[in-house]
């Protein structure tokens, strides 16, 4: 069955970066984009970026541009997502998810999601 | 970049029918998804384009849109659809971003 199975908790301090990892199982890697998104305790989901697993190209949300890299390997059917100066505020969940979309630019759709991974940030 | 509102929170009686409504001005351009997200779970999507429901997904879910709002419906409300939910579609920036709405929690009385 289709399936991502994400990396486990991270507790990390202040200033530090953090690189979660989302593995794809029960279907063809390179032909869904994936999305990262997370949610901070309380609060409502927040998109952060999209990667192509087929060549690699992303797209970020403004608010983590220059602070996030998302990667993705292949051979692995794995996507990472590594954010860097982290903060408390950056303290949430964060979930993988995949883009099911029709690929007619206009039907768009996160159809299969991970677990979640929950990344503290703390002094 | 693009927003979507919806309401904070709206209750229905069991049984009854709760319609959840997203505004933003990118949902004249591009079709809205839901996601119902129950506490200490992963988000699930329950409708997509024009008006399509996920396998598993219980046909008292319906979606539809006009203009720059797209809505949720629930006919016949269980008390296992007491949820969070949230809309989502690409940015109106025309650039491969997305964004989601501000979310909808639904309380089944």
């Amino acid at each position: 069955q289709v399936q991502l199975v994400q990396s486990g908790a991270e507790v990390k301090k202040p200033g530090a970066s953090v690189k979660v990892s989302c593995k794809a199982s029960g279907y063809t890697f390179t032909s869904y984009y994936m999305h990262w998104v997370r949610q901070a305790p309380g609060q409502g989901l927040e998109w952060m970026g999209i990667i192509n697993p087929s060549g690699g190209s992303t797209s970020y949300a403004q608010k983590f541009q220059g602070r996030v890299t998302m990667t993705r390997d292949t051979s692995t059917s794995t996507v990472y997502m590594e954010l860097s100066s982290l903060r408390s505020e950056d303290t949430a969940v964060y979930y993988c998810a995949r883009d099911g979309g029709a690929g007619d630019g206009y039907t768009t759709y996160m159809d299969v999601w991970g677990k979640g991974t929950t990344v503290t940030v703390s002094s | 970049s693009s927003e979507l509102t919806q309401d904070p929170a709206v209750s229905v009686a069991l049984g009854q029918t709760v319609r959840i409504t997203c505004q933003g001005d990118s949902l004249r351009s591009y079709y809205a998804s839901w996601y119902q997200q129950k506490p200490g779970q992963a988000p699930v999507l329950v409708i997509y384009g024009k008006n399509n429901r996920p396998s598993g997904i219980p046909d008292r879910f319906s979606g539809s849109s006009s203009g720059n709002t797209a809505s949720l419906t629930i006919t016949g409300a269980q008390a296992e659809d007491e949820a969070d939910y949230y809309c989502n579609s690409r940015d109106s920036s025309g650039n491969h971003l997305y964004v989601f709405g501000t979310g909808t929690k639904v309380t089944v009385l």
